[in-house]
Order: structure tokens, then sequence, then C-alpha cells
């Protein structure tokens, strides 16, 4: 069972469209993070969320972080096909600064 | 600009040889991972260390062996390699709570 359960697994959506990604769990953590990783490199950072409630816009992307610091969404605006890409969450267990991750979801924006 | 270096990048193992994967960043951060990375599993943390001189297992330790030889390199180390290891793997660093950096990865293949 993963800490941080990312829904959907796989999202395919026509270029223009908006989506939105979840990423849940039953643990409050101090603070999450989302990350971007492309074919053959490593994730790369997008945004950290902090604060309980918090918002954070990111040019389209907009982050959200639940009120009880266990839940974060990431919504994409009129969607590119350079937002192709595996969307990660990541968050601190608690233990020691042990980064644990979803398993991701993997989004295909078709032109 | 190296940020965090592994080698190597590609690796194909027979079951039961042995082999170390390296890693080194520059980037002064206190807190070093290794994750391996399978298909729908997302990231999976096998062993961190929070500061030079300590490891501990994460999720996935079986198999595996860590040494944080300074500051700069942490070393994961297969002793008999099996088929169930053939993944990618990644190294990472960063300071608590902050933005996690990733190497390249190794794809590794045991057969």
């Amino acid at each position: 069972t993963q800490l941080l359960e990312q829904s959907p697994q796989f999202l395919s959506i026509q270029e223009g469209e908006n989506l939105t990604v979840y990423c849940n769990s039953s643990s409050v953590f101090s603070s999450l993070q989302w990350y971007r990783q492309e074919p053959g490199e490593g994730p790369v950072l997008l945004v950290t969320v902090v604060t309980g409630g918090e918002v954070k816009k990111l040019k389209r992307l907009t982050f959200q972080f639940g009120d009880a610091r266990k839940d974060s969404s990431l919504h994409i605006t009129a969607a590119q096909t350079g937002d192709t890409g595996l969307y990660l969450c990541a968050g601190d267990s608690g233990n020691n600064n042990d980064m644990r991750f979803g398993a991701g979801t993997r989004l295909t924006v078709k032109p | 600009n190296a940020g965090v270096t592994q080698t190597p990048k590609f690796q194909v193992l027979k079951t039961g040889q042995s082999m170390t994967l390296q890693c080194a960043q520059d980037m002064n951060h206190n807190s070093m991972y290794w994750y391996r990375q399978d298909p729908g599993m997302g990231l999976r943390l096998i062993y961190y260390s929070a500061s030079e001189g300590t490891t501990d297992k994460g999720e996935v330790p079986n198999g595996y062996n860590v040494s944080r030889l300074n500051k700069r390199e942490f070393s994961l180390r297969l002793e008999s390699a099996a088929p169930s290891q053939t993944s990618v793997y990644f190294c990472a660093s960063s300071e608590l709570g902050a933005e996690a950096f990733f190497g390249q990865g190794t794809r590794l293949t045991v057969v």
C-alpha cells in the first residue's frame, strides 16, 4: 500500500482541455511536493505546498493543499502537448526525512 | 552545474553478480536517497541518508546495501543480483523538506 495514492493512474486528453489530478493520503504532511518526469529523465520539482488550504499557481497549473494537509490536487487549464509527462506527488512521512512518492499520473495531451 | 551524478547509466548483470551504483552531489545537501522506479509503481524508496554518517531503510531495502561515504557520495550495492531487481534506479539529494534533485537514472537489467 502506497502512502500517497494518486488518481487517475492514466489520463489522455485533447489539447485545450482542462484536467485535475489528485494525491491523497490518510497521513498528515508538513508539506507536499509535485514533480514532473519526462522519459529517460529524473523528476523535476514543480511546486511545494506547505500550508493547509494553500493554493499556488504556476502559469496554467494550479496546485491546492487540503485543509487537513492530507491531500493535494493539480489542475491544468488549457492543456498543451508539452504538458505530457508523469506527474508525481511526494511527501515526508514524518520519519526522519524519508521522502515518499505516489505512483504518479501519466498524462498524455494529444494535438 | 553537475547537480546529482549517477554512474553507470546502463548495466546488464547476470543473476548472482554484484555491483555498486555510484551517486555524487555537489550541492552540499545533507540528505540523499536511492529510489527504484518500476512501471505503475512510481518511485519507491530503498534507502536514505539524512546526514553524513547515517543511513536508514526505506520501503524496499531487501537485497540492497548502502554507504554514505562522505557528504557528497552515497552508493547503492547489490550483493547478489536477482531478476526482481531489474529496474530504473534514481539517486536524489535535498535539504530537509526542500526540493529533491535527481540524477539521470541507472537502467539495470538482471538476466
